[in-house]
């Protein structure tokens, strides 16, 4: 079983609609969880985290943590095509040893369609 | 946020040879890692650099194969030796700023390597 899972898709969804992106983890323990966007031929960069049940909302954006369910979510709202992207979930596990040693899913290849 | 640089931002070897990664932060870091993301795949983290002694690597990189230096808070190497078109990836350095569970990480802009 994969430590963090999420479908790559691609993820289509049409401009100003909701995406919404999915994650599982395996680590029961799991302490922070990260959303990373990623432009093709670019770098990860952060979105936002969470580390408590229930919703986080930045802007257009909201995380969704459910720790009983082992499940992340990140919503998008009134989605752009500038929002096309793969969209990377981190889990930093209880036994990270306090390094910060993520883990990182394959992450979820999202197309906004005009 | 602090600027990330690293050098080069891509690069095309032949096999058998060796190419160091520079990472260098524009201010002191608390953590510094390397990962691997190959063409398709996620990030998998290769080792991190520990300042003044030896980099802790992952299952299944050895450092003779992924040579790793931090002599300071701001600065590491990587260094892919005896190349194979195996090693083609990007190769990204990430720092973490502080020690709590929330502390997120940074990435460089990454190295993008091309073995022939």
């Amino acid at each position: 079983q994969k430590e963090v899972e999420q479908n790559s898709g691609p993820l289509s969804v049409p401009e100003g609609a909701i995406a919404s992106l999915n994650c599982t983890y395996s680590d029961r323990g799991s302490q922070s969880f990260f959303w990373y966007r990623q432009y093709s031929g670019k770098s990860p960069e952060l979105i936002m985290f969470i580390y408590s049940n229930g919703d986080k909302e930045d802007g257009r954006f909201t995380a969704q943590l459910n720790k009983a369910s082992q499940y992340v979510s990140l919503l998008i709202r009134d989605s752009q095509p500038s929002d096309s992207a793969t969209y990377l979930c981190a889990v930093l596990p209880m036994n990270s040893g306090g390094y910060q040693k993520v883990t990182f899913g394959i992450g979820t290849k999202l197309q906004v369609i005009p | 946020s602090a600027v990330i640089s690293q050098k080069p931002s891509r690069d095309i070897c032949q096999r058998g040879t060796s190419l160091t990664i520079q990472c260098q932060v524009d201010s002191q870091v608390t953590m510094m890692f390397w990962y691997r993301q190959q063409p398709g795949q996620s990030l998998t983290l290769i080792a991190t650099a520990n300042q003044g002694s030896e980099a802790t690597y992952e299952s299944g990189f050895v450092i003779d194969k992924f040579p790793i230096s931090r002599p300071n808070l701001t600065f590491s190497t990587l260094t892919v030796s005896n190349m194979s078109p195996e090693d083609s990836s990007i190769y990204l350095c990430s720092v973490v700023f502080g020690t709590s569970s929330t502390d997120t990480q940074y990435f460089g802009p990454g190295t993008r390597l091309t073995v022939l």
